[in-house]
């Protein structure tokens, strides 16, 4: 059964700062996910990963995927305030559903 | 507005009754997906279904089931239901070919069990 593990669960920071959320996943696949949540509201795609070495970039953000490794990234530069929120990541086994890691509530301080 | 519309967005109800969840897709998606979200379990699959049939099920309870109509709505529903039922739903979609663009979810429906 395909396992996602996201780390880390929760992630304090200032302002400023630049820090990376890992995701690993247990089986192969080339498809991943990148969403970002609100609390109580619904999931946003940031990103869509489609092949080993995929780089993508918005804004302050920046995804990656090393599917030899069953690992993504996502790289926050300069966080600011807004970007306080809860990302998780997906993967896309088959077309018959795409599983998520727990998330990542990412708290950035003022 | 993502294009997927769940109805309603809350449902107070109390243990023991039934309840049905709507979701209607993107227009032109064929593909319903119903997430379960609570804070202990995350996001969890239920179930999918393709042009109106069943494709895939995951961690769903015997108590549930769900269906999808002709016109590509899909509603799920959920009985007997206890306390620990009380979570966000989620309904997502997309089309074979639009895989690569990702899954797009509804809003939610917010759903208490007093």
């Amino acid at each position: 059964e395909l396992k996602v593990e996201q780390n880390p669960l929760f992630l304090s920071m200032q302002e400023g700062k630049n820090y990376t959320i890992y995701c690993n996943y247990s089986t192969t696949s080339d498809r991943l996910y990148w969403y970002r949540q609100d609390p109580g509201k619904s999931l946003e795609s940031l990103f869509v990963l489609l092949s080993n070495g995929a780089v993508k970039q918005e804004g302050r953000l920046m995804a990656s995927l090393d599917t030899k490794a069953r690992l993504s990234t996502l790289h926050i530069t300069a966080a600011v305030h807004d970007l306080s929120a809860t990302y998780f990541c997906a993967v896309d086994m088959t077309l018959d559903k795409i599983i998520f890691g727990k998330g990542t509530r990412l708290h950035i301080l003022p | 507005d993502s294009g997927v519309t769940q109805t309603p967005k809350h449902l107070i109800t109390a243990t023991g009754q039934r309840v049905t969840l709507r979701c209607s897709p993107r227009s032109g998606d064929l593909s319903v997906y119903w997430y379960q979200q609570s804070l202990d379990q995350g996001l969890q699959f239920l179930i999918q279904y393709y042009n109106g049939e069943e494709r895939a099920k995951g961690n769903i309870l015997e108590r549930f089931s769900a269906q999808q109509f002709p016109d590509l709505h899909s509603e799920l529903n959920l009985s007997s239901l206890e306390l620990g039922d009380s979570a966000l739903y989620f309904c997502a979609s997309h089309s074979p070919g639009q895989r690569n663009y990702g899954y797009t979810f509804g809003s939610g429906t917010r759903l208490t069990v007093v």
